[in-house]
């Protein structure tokens, strides 16, 4: 079945430092792939939709200057924290479909664990 | 705009009880319908699906049936095991989207 890899799994960085997230889809193409974020104990936040070839799509009250998706091919989307501090330590998830049309479904990476000191 | 509510956890069986966990929906047309898993320190894994009203969406016992009339989805299992513990997500994706939204998740407990 399809395998979406996000790497690394888990983080720890030092206040100010910046952080990047790889998502990969392995055995297809996905022309758009989804960043969420969790916190504890509470479903999955819609950050951004990143689309390759063009400028990501953010969710309301997600800074994009603060996370910045890179859609540089058709299997790989990446996230960066920038300039990290305590309160971006959290949970985030990648997920990408499979195809478009009523029948996709998503598959979600492993995700990564974001600790700043 | 589109929503999912899930009840509150968690629930807490014995191992072979039965499972129910309510999943009800608002969302305008017709939508697709997923119940996603979460084992610690994991992503979510697909459990399963259904796309139309009537479906019945099934793996590893569970199972959950897409009802219009009541815009519900319950996720359903007859006998739970210990390896059941997770957290399960109901999610919807509305009609020519490809965006899924969650409900807050319910974390099942299950002991020997």
């Amino acid at each position: 079945g399809a395998v979406v890899s996000q790497h690394p799994s888990r983080v720890i960085c030092k206040s100010g430092t910046s952080v990047k997230i790889e998502c990969r889809s392995l055995d297809f193409q996905a022309t758009t792939m989804f960043w969420y974020r969790q916190f504890p104990k509470q479903s999955l936040m819609l950050m951004a939709t990143s689309n390759e070839g063009s400028k990501a799509t953010y969710e309301q009250g997600v800074e994009k200057d603060k996370f910045l998706i890179n859609h540089a091919s058709l299997t790989l989307s990446t996230l960066t924290v920038t300039s990290a501090h305590p309160e971006d330590s959290s949970f985030y998830i990648c997920s990408a479909p499979t195809s478009g049309g009523a029948k996709n479904i998503q598959y979600f990476g492993a995700g990564t664990r974001l600790s700043v000191l | 705009g589109d929503s999912v509510t899930q009840m509150e956890g968690p629930v807490t069986l014995s191992e072979e009880a039965f499972l129910t966990i309510n999943c009800t929906y608002t969302a305008t047309g017709y939508p697709s319908l997923f119940w996603y898993v979460q084992y610690p320190g994991e992503g979510l894994q697909l459990l399963l699906k259904a796309t139309k009203a009537d479906d019945k969406g099934s793996n590893k016992g569970f199972e959950a049936t897409y009802r219009k009339e009541t815009t519900s989805f319950h996720l359903e299992k007859g006998s739970v095991q210990v390896s059941d513990s997770a957290v399960y997500f109901c999610a919807l994706r509305g009609t020519g989207f490809q965006k899924l939204v969650f409900g807050t998740g319910t974390r099942l407990l299950v002991s020997p």
